[in-house]
């Protein structure tokens, strides 16, 4: 069992269409993270967010978190062919080292 | 804006042979990862370093698997004897005590032959 799911896996629009990715789980974290990913590249963070219902705007993107701290949307207003790549949730595990649990990322496709 | 830096960016070495993946974290960063992504798979994390010692390691990062801060600035990672299996982008990572989120290299295409 994945601690995170990601849905979709896989998603493919039209440049200036809004879509949403969920990250969920059956745990409650203190922290979540969005990273972006692009192929041949690391994750380049976006956003963290640590208060349950909180909501954070990056530009185009919001992220949320849920109420109860176990689970997180990202959504994107109008889609540009800028904002393909693999997107990720992670948390932190272990109280000394913060290493980064995964999820199994949403891969974005925005067509021209 | 600072950058983690990773050398080779690709790197191909026949099974058996030892590779040393070569990192520079930020300069003030004190929590140093290493981190892998086999080809379609998640970024899986294999250690942790922190005060010049492994603070946590997992299952993957077994016996053949080493990492050292030698000169405090860069961060290895040697791979003694690589295996098939080991073929995979290699991420080196790095953040300070207040920041939660990390910052990642760019990383190593390790391809074993």
């Amino acid at each position: 069992t994945q601690l995170l799911e990601q849905s979709p896996q896989f998603l493919s629009i039209q440049e200036g269409e809004n879509l949403t990715v969920y990250c969920n789980s059956s745990s409650v974290f203190s922290s979540l993270q969005w990273y972006r990913q692009e192929p041949g590249e690391g994750p380049v963070l976006l956003v963290t967010v640590v208060t349950g219902g909180e909501v954070k705007k990056l530009k185009r993107l919001t992220f949320q978190f849920g109420d109860a701290r176990k689970d997180s949307s990202l959504h994107i207003t109008a889609a540009q062919p800028g904002d393909t790549g693999l997107y990720l949730c992670a948390v932190g595990r272990g109280s000394n080292t913060g290493k980064l649990i995964f999820g199994q990322g949403t891969t974005l496709q925005v067509k021209p | 804006e600072p950058e983690v830096t990773q050398t080779p960016s690709h790197q191909v070495t026949q099974m058996g042979q030892e590779v040393i993946l070569r990192c520079v974290p930020i300069s003030n960063h004190l929590y140093f990862y290493w981190y892998r992504q086999i080809l379609g798979q998640k970024v899986e994390f294999l250690v942790s370093f922190y005060n010049n010692e492994i603070s946590e390691k997992s299952e993957i990062f077994d016996d053949q698997f080493s990492v050292e801060r030698p000169d405090g600035s860069n961060f290895t990672l040697k791979i003694r004897s690589t295996k098939l299996e080991d073929s995979a982008m290699y991420f080196c990572a790095s953040r300070d005590a207040l920041v939660i989120g990390y910052t990642f290299g760019s990383g190593t295409r390790l391809t074993v032959v």
